[in-house]
C-alpha cells in the first residue's frame, strides 16, 4: 500500500462546474497535509494546508480533513480551463518535516 | 524577491559520467529536499537536510550524494551508480519547525537527460 495515494485520473470537468479531488494516507500519526498544483513543466505550487478535521476553505478552494477515516480532499469551484493541471497530495511523516506525496490527479477543465 | 534557484534549467550527460545540480535559497530556511519526479508520478524524496553539515538519506538514495556547507546551498551529485538518472529534479526548502509542519517551496526544477 502507497503512504498516500490519489487516483491519477484524468478527471474532466466542465468549466463553472465543482472538481473533486480525493486523497488517503496510510500513516495514521500524519499530522499535516498538504495541496499543490502542478503544470506540465513545471515545479508544484502550494494551494492549501490542512491540519485539523473539518474544512478550510481559501478562494475557490476548499480542503477538507478526516483523519479518522484517513482522507483528505480538494474541492474546486467554478473551474477555470486555468485549474487544468496536475494536483498533489502530501502529507507528513510523525518526524520532522519530511513529506510524502501522492501520484497526482490529473484535471482537465473543459470550456 | 526571495526564493530558491536551481540551475541548469536542462542538463544532458552521457551514461557514466557524475553530474551535479545545483540548489541556492535565500529565504533563510533551515531546511533543504532533493526529489526526483519521473513521467506522470509523483515526487520522491532522495535526500534532505534539516541543519548545515547534518543530511538525511530519503527514500531512493542509492545512487546520489549530497553536501551542505552552507545554510543556502544542497547541491546533489547523480553519480554513474545511479541506475535511472533522467528524470525532473526538484529542490525545496522550509522552515524546520521541528514537528510543526511548514510547506515546501520549491525551485524551478532541472530536467536531466543521460544518454
Amino acid at each position: 500500500q502507497k503512504e498516500v495515494e490519489q487516483n491519477s485520473g484524468p478527471l474532466s470537468v466542465p468549466e463553472g462546474a465543482i472538481a473533486s479531488l480525493n486523497c488517503t494516507y496510510s500513516d495514521r500519526v500524519s499530522q499535516s497535509f498538504f495541496w499543490y498544483r502542478q503544470y506540465s513543466g513545471k515545479s508544484p505550487e502550494l494551494i492549501m494546508s490542512i491540519y485539523s478535521n473539518g474544512d478550510k476553505e481559501d478562494g475557490r478552494f476548499t480542503a477538507q480533513l478526516n483523519k479518522a477515516s484517513q482522507y483528505v480532499s480538494l474541492l474546486i469551484r467554478d473551474s477555470q480551463p486555468s485549474d487544468s493541471a496536475t494536483y498533489l497530495c502530501a502529507a507528513n511523516k510523525a518526524a520532522g518535516n519530511k513529506l510524502t506525496f501522492g501520484g497526482g490527479t490529473r484535471v482537465l477543465v473543459k470550456p | 524577491d526571495g526564493g530558491i534557484t536551481q540551475s541548469p534549467k536542462y542538463l544532458f550527460r552521457k551514461e557514466g559520467q557524475n553530474v551535479t545540480l545545483s540548489c541556492e535559497q535565500n529565504l533563510n530556511h533551515d531546511a533543504m529536499y532533493w526529489y526526483r519526479q519521473d513521467p506522470g508520478q509523483g515526487l520522491r524524496l532522495i535526500y534532505y537536510s534539516q541543519i548545515v553539515n547534518d543530511f538525511q538519506k530519503g527514500d531512493i538514495a542509492e545512487g546520489y550524494s549530497v553536501s551542505r556547507e552552507k545554510k543556502e546551498s544542497f547541491p546533489l551529485t547523480v553519480t554513474s551508480a545511479q541506475k535511472n538518472p533522467t528524470a525532473f529534479y526538484l529542490c525545496a526548502s522550509s522552515i524546520f519547525q521541528g514537528v510543526a509542519n511548514s510547506p515546501l517551496h520549491f525551485g524551478n526544477g532541472t530536467r536531466l537527460t543521460v544518454t
